[in-house]
């Protein structure tokens, strides 16, 4: 049972904006470890979106963003789009168990 | 530009050793601060850190599959491996290999990844 706690799925119609929440705990996001997030399109593997809480690779639209407060984290897609029907998946560390953990993972559907 | 790929027996029987290959192009694994990682994810589910290991042999392993796990890195420093003995269905996943990076241990993402390789644990 995973630790950092996401929606099961999230909806939008194309062109609108949706946010992925990334719920944790003292022992991981709120200890200050940083929070990066994956898109994981149909049958590929995952794809770094965001690293260090807030930043983007290069060639990752800045139409993803990621925040951090506390013990949970965020992803924000604005303008969604077709292409961005995937999974989402959020990672950490997490000092109690000594290891690097991943959300629950969130499924974006483009309505 | 840095690729992966897993290679790798497609089927392992239960109580057996699984053994799979990541091979590293376009880059070294012995160049940069970097940490090279295994990850896994059951057929429908989410994604499970096995562990990382340094260019050095220096690893670290997830406390859940500790007692089962072996990374190791070949001295040619082009490829790295895993080893998870004693499998059963429940270790049946897309296995994936990752350059794991980043500055400090706690802080390190994974990317790029490999295409994946799915073992099925089956007798």
């Amino acid at each position: 049972q995973s630790v950092l706690t996401q929606p099961p799925s999230v909806s939008g119609a194309p062109g609108q904006r949706v946010t992925i929440s990334c719920t944790g705990s003292s022992s991981n996001i709120g200890a200050g470890y940083d929070v990066h997030w994956y898109q994981q399109l149909p049958g590929t593997a995952p794809k770094l979106l965001i690293y260090g809480n807030s930043n983007r690779p290069s060639g990752v639209p800045d139409r993803f963003s990621g925040s951090k407060s506390g013990t949970s984290a965020s992803l924000a897609i604005t303008g969604l789009q077709a292409e961005d029907e995937a999974d989402y998946y959020c990672h950490s560390y997490d000092s109690s168990l000594s290891s690097y953990v991943f959300g629950t993972g969130t499924k974006v559907t483009v309505v | 530009q840095l690729q992966l790929q897993e290679s790798g027996p497609g089927l392992v029987k239960p109580s057996e050793t699984l053994s799979l290959t990541c091979t590293v192009s376009g880059g070294s694994i012995s160049s940069g601060s970097y940490y090279w990682a295994w990850i896994r994810q059951p057929p429908g589910k989410g994604l499970e850190w096995i562990g990382s290991i340094y260019y050095t042999g220096s690893t670290s392993y997830n406390p859940s599959l500790k007692s089962r796990v072996t990374i190791s890195v070949d001295a040619s420093k082009t490829h790295f491996s895993l080893e998870l003995t004693s499998v059963t269905a429940a270790d049946t996943a897309l296995y994936y290999c990752a350059r794991h990076e980043g500055a400090a241990a706690g802080r390190r993402w994974f990317d790029p990844w490999g295409q994946g390789t799915l073992v099925t644990v089956s007798s």
